[in-house]
């Protein structure tokens, strides 16, 4: 069974760019979440969307970041303009369902400089 | 609201010694817990869930954790390291029930560094 898969896995941007991230889910999983880890500190829920609807968006700085699913399967986040502090690594995870396991991808590693 | 705590951002153990990284949790509800392994430049993969069954659960890799409600506690432990077990580790609840069912809310991670 292929797992979460995440492109790219690097990016390295000037403050002001913007940037998007794309994450394929494993097949048949309903429920996705997208996670930013900074250096030194756990990873926090962004967004979660159960099928193409989002269940919790709630830390999710609305106004630079924007997040979509679109047919209920893969996923794009979007950070429009970046800032210094963005520099994180973004993590995909699925689960079957909104309880079950969540299975994460490797992370994309983003720099702002 | 849930918060989760681990004591000792660094944890250095000898190979063949026993292995104990502390988690506490805060929630409202009963909880789901979980244990998270990441290698370097990888994402997380589940060690080991508590889900209201045994208290003691075990995991992969030869890990196991125990819930003890009285104290909020669900420590991860391993009889013996081994020179692959080094990474960081995350501890994390979930809400098993109500808005937040289903979210995870995560420690800060615990490096486990295991030497010769």
């Amino acid at each position: 069974e292929a797992g979460v898969a995440q492109s790219p896995r690097y990016k390295i941007i000037e403050k002001r760019q913007s940037v998007a991230f794309w994450c394929n889910p494993i097949s048949g999983h309903a429920t996705l979440y997208w996670y930013q880890q900074i250096l030194g500190q756990g990873p926090k829920l962004l967004i979660q969307f159960q099928n193409n609807g989002v269940v919790d968006d709630s830390q999710l700085p609305k106004d630079r970041f924007s997040a979509e699913r679109l047919k209920g399967v893969d996923s794009t986040l979007k950070i429009q303009p970046a800032k210094l502090e963005d520099s994180a690594v973004y993590l995909c995870a699925s689960s079957f369902r909104k309880q079950e396991t969540q299975y994460f991808g490797p992370g994309t590693r983003l720099l702002v400089l | 609201a849930q918060s989760v705590t681990q004591l000792g951002s660094h944890v250095s153990v000898s190979e063949g010694a026993l292995v104990l990284l502390r988690c506490n949790y805060s929630s409202s509800v009963p909880p789901y817990l979980f244990w998270y392994v990441q290698y370097p430049n990888q994402g997380l993969q589940l060690l080991l869930k508590y889900t209201s069954a045994a208290t003691l659960v075990k995991g992969i890799n030869g890990f196991e954790a125990e819930f003890k409600k009285s104290e909020t506690s669900f420590h991860l432990t391993k009889p013996s390291a081994h020179m692959s077990d080094a990474a960081e580790y995350f501890c994390a609840v979930s809400d098993s029930g109500g808005t937040s069912y289903g979210k995870l809310t995560f420690g800060q991670g615990t490096i486990l560094t295991v030497h010769p």
